[in-house]
């Protein structure tokens, strides 16, 4: 199966920040590659699907990118809801997803 | 709009079969995959297996040997058995729908609330 790995695992942040969580791939993986979030208690929420196209009903402040092996979720000012904690995923073969980012209130 | 909803026993016990069923409203089952994930406490995410409406199915290579994951299209159900639990199985469990590429996203759209099963004697 295809690793991800996440960085960092965690982070503190201040509401207002632009924040960037990273996701790699052990190989390439194309755009293949969604981005949850997860709040505690709840389901995890799709926010970006093929790396970068955003869900609808998701604040405009999420962004991803990347292709091949690396990826990035940015989020762009950060409001005390974002507090939570992401996950990559990948389809390219099978399904795997990352370990997971802890967004944290600094 | 579509729902889903996990249903089944919270305790299980080791060396039985794990069993859970998830009832989609609001949609159709049609053109769907239909999955499961698990997430042990205070853990990440790990993809269990989906199924097509079609019946065919893709499993987690490292649970495939025990797993199996049906489909019952006029009860608008899918089901989960796990076979021969341990503790290392205890997890909440998620049904979701994956929409598929062909669709124009593959990915994991719309989640259960999920339901915390335990291994325990």
């Amino acid at each position: 199966d295809i690793q991800m790995t996440q960085s960092p695992s965690s982070l503190s942040a201040s509401v207002g920040d632009r924040v960037t969580i990273t996701c790699r791939a052990r190989q390439s993986i194309s755009t293949y590659l969604n981005w949850y979030q997860q709040k505690p208690g709840k389901a995890p929420r799709l926010l970006i699907y093929a790396a970068s196209r955003l869900l609808g009903g998701v604040p405009s402040r999420f962004s991803g990118g990347g292709s091949g092996t690396d990826f990035t979720l940015t989020i762009s000012s950060l409001q005390p809801e974002d507090f939570a904690t992401y996950y990559c995923q990948q389809s390219y073969s099978a399904i795997t997803f990352g370990q997971g980012t802890r967004l944290e209130i600094k | 709009q579509v729902q889903l909803q996990e249903s089944g026993p919270g305790l299980v016990k080791p060396s039985e079969t794990l069993s859970l069923t998830c009832t989609v409203s609001g949609g159709s089952i049609t053109n769907y995959y239909w999955g499961w994930v698990r997430q042990p406490p205070g853990k990440g995410l790990e993809w269990i297996g989906y199924i097509y409406y079609t019946g065919s199915t893709n499993y987690n290579p490292s649970l495939r040997s025990r797993l199996t994951i049906s489909l019952d299209t006029s009860k608008s159900q899918f089901s989960l058995k796990l076979s021969s639990v341990t503790a290392a199985d205890t997890a909440v469990y998620y049904c979701a729908r994956y929409t598929p590429q062909r669709l124009d996203m593959d990915a994991f759209d719309i989640w259960g609330q999920g339901t915390m099963v335990t291994v325990s004697s």
